[in-house]
Order: C-alpha cells, then sequence, then structure tokens
C-alpha cells in the first residue's frame, strides 16, 4: 500500500462546470476526511466519513458540494457549477479510528482545482 | 471556537542549526490534541508530532520537540540539528478531545527555509 492517493493531481475548468475528484484512503483504514486548503492557509475541515457513512459536514460544505464514500472504501467529492471561489487545494486523509481523537491522519498529496 | 494562531510566515535556518516555531491557540476546553504537520513541496501533509495536553511532559520525536505550555495556551515546535530536508511548511493543529467533534483546526503555517 502506498498511502492515500488522489486524482487528478491538477484539474482546470471553467466556471459553471461540474468536477468530481477521488480519493483512495488507506486500505484498512475506516475514517476518511476531506479538507479544503487555499494560499497562505491551513487545511479547512469540510466533511468525514466513517465507513460509508458521513457523519460530519462543515458549514464550508455548501449544497453545491457533495461527498460519498458508497462500499466504505474509495471516496468522491464533486463540485457543481463551480465558481471562482472553489479553486484550492482538496486533500484527503484517512485514519485508522480506534476512538481516540489522537488518531494520525495520513493525508494524499491533493487535487489543486483552478476555476477560470 | 478554537483558533490556531502561526505568528511566523516564514522562518531561515542554518543547517545543523536549531530553530523554533511559534503556535498558539484558543480554546475553553481542558482536553484536546495538538499536532504539527509538516506539508514539502509535494503537498503531502505528514505528522511530525502530537501532544495530549493532559500530559505534561513534553513530546519528542528524534529531532523534533515541543514545549507545550498548557496556562499560556502555547504550542512551539524545536527543530534540532536542521537538514535540508527539513524545509517545508509547518502547520500547527488542534483537535477536541470530544468525539462528536472531528474538525481539525489548522493554523495558517510557516515557511521554514533552511539554508546550507
Amino acid at each position: 500500500d502506498t498511502g492515500v492517493s488522489q486524482d487528478p493531481r491538477h484539474k482546470i475548468t471553467k466556471r459553471g462546470q461540474n468536477v468530481t475528484f477521488r480519493c483512495d484512503p488507506i486500505s484498512e483504514h475506516n475514517r476518511l476526511y476531506w479538507y479544503r486548503q487555499t494560499l497562505g492557509q491551513g487545511p479547512e475541515f469540510l466533511t468525514y466519513f466513517q465507513n460509508e457513512a458521513q457523519l460530519e459536514k462543515s458549514r464550508l460544505l455548501s449544497d453545491r458540494f457533495s461527498a460519498e464514500r458508497p462500499k466504505g472504501s474509495f471516496s468522491t467529492l464533486e463540485i457543481q457549477r463551480t465558481e471562482q471561489g472553489d479553486s484550492a487545494m482538496y486533500l484527503c486523509a484517512s485514519s485508522l479510528w480506534l476512538g481516540q481523537a489522537n488518531e494520525k491522519l495520513f493525508f494524499g498529496s491533493g487535487t489543486q482545482l483552478s476555476v477560470l | 471556537a478554537q483558533t490556531v494562531t502561526q505568528s511566523q510566515p516564514e522562518m531561515s535556518v542554518q543547517e545543523a542549526e536549531t530553530v523554533t516555531l511559534s503556535c498558539t491557540y484558543d480554546t475553553s476546553e481542558s482536553d484536546y490534541y495538538l499536532f504539527w504537520y509538516k506539508q514539502p513541496p509535494s503537498r503531502q501533509m505528514i505528522l511530525v508530532i502530537r501532544q495530549e495536553a493532559y500530559k505534561q511532559q513534553n513530546a519528542t520525536e528524534n529531532r523534533f520537540s515541543v514545549n507545550f505550555q498548557k496556562a499560556a495556551k502555547s504550542f512551539s515546535l524545536k527543530i534540532s540539528d536542521s537538514q535540508l530536508g527539513d524545509a517545508a511548511m509547518y502547520f500547527c493543529a488542534y483537535r477536541t478531545s470530544s468525539r462528536n467533534n472531528n474538525d481539525m483546526r489548522f493554523g495558517a503555517g510557516t515557511r521554514l527555509t533552511v539554508k546550507p
């Protein structure tokens, strides 16, 4: 296992288009997180899954954003009707949750989205 | 709401020397977790070190150590014997111990340059 992988690495789209990103976590990890990182800032939490259940969503996740993890393995993050303000790096992280908040998150290399 | 502040946007250190990165946070909770993450140009966030707030002993991981001052809400990272590979963005992060909240809050980051 080579860690958390994200696809694509870069995405350029026109305003108003829909985009979908994929994240493949480390295979035995039961939790999967999505973060957004803008230039000069730290990552901001968007949402997370435990197995296939989406347990929490940030207020940052507008109605245009939807995330799924249908079989409790890979996850997709879709942005509909993209806006220029959506331009950011979207990071995925996974972890093996055993009941402690000091769980170790493993991050992917992110998908850099540019909305023109 | 918890906030994390990194007051040093950029720091530089000579190879083999020691550098300290600052982090302060704001919280009303007594039990929580603190982390330092490294983000190299490859963009993949890597956990450097973590600290449980209930532990008085400062965490240490090889050349990396923290100075955790709970009363002052300060959590600085010391890198000893700096190496060229330490050059990266460093993010301080806070997470509540509450199982109902999985929002990890990150600071804006400190860019560390290591001079040969």
